[in-house]
């Protein structure tokens, strides 16, 4: 198992609310990443982060927002949710060292607006 | 442009029977080719890479890939399938010529289903 943790795994929220999906690595890796797929579906990168303090938007527009200021930790924040915005959010992490490393993904946080 | 193509949404095979699950690529320089499985509810968990070397790669559950350079595919295949074998299945490229923009593409994945 990979030592990458997203909380909640289940999120339903009412329209309007702020809500911050939380990510968590312990493997020390530099590169951290959030994708958004809807169920049985294709992946769509919305962030990027290469290292602290750097982050950078992916190829899906998204409305969300990240932050990078330690390592290990990778939020994605939402500051008012609205039903398009019910997806299933993966984050994903690799070490810095060389392109060829493959990524570890967390659980997964399924989230639902209503 | 760097792409990555899964030819089929969904595969069924019967347990017991070879399975191959396609994928194809396109990057300007040298692959490095990934394949991911996605169980129902679930995280994404790699299977296999191949980054140099042999064109037959091993990788976790019995799953094994052929780089296949002529052809730019990279097919996923295992010689006796399971019913826990059934999941999503994701291949990825990246290119590694792509300087500082080497995200990784991804295939829209295929879909297995193992029958018993």
């Amino acid at each position: 198992e990979a030592d990458i943790y997203q909380t909640p795994r289940y999120l339903v929220i009412g329209t309007g609310k702020k809500i911050t999906l939380e990510c968590s690595q312990t493997m020390g890796h530099d590169k951290m990443y959030w994708y958004q797929q809807d169920p049985g579906m294709e992946l769509h990168l919305i962030h990027y982060s290469y290292g602290v303090n750097s982050t950078e938007k992916g190829d899906l527009s998204s409305e969300s927002t990240v932050s990078r200021i330690r390592t290990e930790h990778f939020p994605l924040t939402l500051e008012s949710a609205r039903p398009s915005h019910t997806s299933q959010y993966l984050c994903a992490s690799s070490p810095r060292v060389g392109w060829h490393t493959e990524a570890f993904f967390g659980q997964g946080t399924r989230l639902t607006v209503v | 442009a760097q792409s990555v193509a899964q030819p089929e949404d969904q595969v069924n095979v019967a347990e017991g029977n070879p399975l191959t699950v396609k994928c194809t690529y396109s990057v300007s320089g040298n692959p490095y080719l990934f394949w991911y499985v996605q169980y129902p509810n679930r995280g994404l968990q790699f299977l296999l890479k191949y980054i140099t070397g042999d064109n037959l790669v091993k990788g976790s559950y019995g799953f094994e890939a052929e780089f296949n350079k002529s052809q730019t595919s990279f097919h996923l295949k295992k010689p006796s399938a399971l019913v826990s074998d059934s999941a999503l299945y994701f291949c990825a490229v990246r290119d590694s010529n792509a300087g500082n923009n080497r995200k990784l593409i991804w295939g829209l994945g295929t879909s297995l289903a193992v029958n018993p």
